[in-house]
């Protein structure tokens, strides 16, 4: 079974701290995603990558970075996180063109 | 720009109806077509269409997609409590490694 895991479920931030997700997929996928999901919007895109060291803008990468040094690996940094990047942020993970499979999701507040 | 939009938004029913979930679409170089099930975590892959015509079915859920009038329909008969979720479809475009998300339709079974 492909296993994609995010670094933590909840979490908790003040505004104009750093804040990092991560996640991992165990399935050898050239390509990650990272979304962030709110209600009545659906999942928007945020960055995506189909190599290590290479990454691609989605819809909303505005506020947002990040990095892949390994195959299996995708963070999400906010550089200095702000209350409108409260939200759940699912990472997924593909071969190219077939069905992505997400993580569990981590519900992000920034206070 | 691509557009990806679902109907009803949200739908209740008691168990046993049989429902119609809609997605139509608007992707420059359409390749394929993408039912997801999220309860109340991650998004789950249901099925994935790329041919006209053909239906897919997997137990009491089937679905088929219609690449001339550019829409795809999710169909669940009997339905049970277990099936209360938001459904979403996703559309991948040619040349790409992202899919782009509708926002979803959230179906309540009633007992």
């Amino acid at each position: 079974d492909v296993k994609v895991t995010q670094s933590s479920r909840y979490l908790v931030k003040r505004t104009g701290e750093k804040v990092f997700l991560e996640c991992v997929q165990d399935m050898d996928h050239e390509n990650m995603f990272w979304y962030r999901q709110d209600p009545g919007l659906g999942l928007r895109l945020i960055y995506f990558s189909y190599d290590v060291k290479m990454k691609e803008k989605g819809d909303i990468p505005e506020g947002y970075s990040v990095s892949r040094e390994k195959k299996e690996r995708f963070s999400l940094i906010l550089e200095s996180a702000s209350t409108n990047q409260t939200s759940m942020y699912l990472c997924a993970s593909s071969f190219a063109g077939r069905e992505q499979f997400f993580g569990p999701g981590t519900r992000l507040t920034v206070l | 720009e691509d557009k990806v939009v679902q109907s009803p938004l949200s739908l209740v029913v008691h168990e046993g109806d049989t429902v119609t979930l809609n997605c139509s679409y608007e992707v420059t170089n359409f390749r394929s077509l993408l039912w997801y099930k999220q309860e109340k975590k991650a998004p789950t892959f249901l099925f994935m269409l790329t041919s006209s015509g053909i239906e897919k079915k997997s137990g009491r859920l089937s679905s088929i997609l219609d690449k001339k009038e550019l829409f795809s329909i999710l169909n669940i008969t009997a339905t049970q409590t277990g099936d209360s979720a938001v459904y979403l479809c996703a559309v991948y475009p040619h040349n790409n490694n992202d899919m782009r998300f509708g926002a979803g339709t959230r179906l309540t079974v009633k007992p």
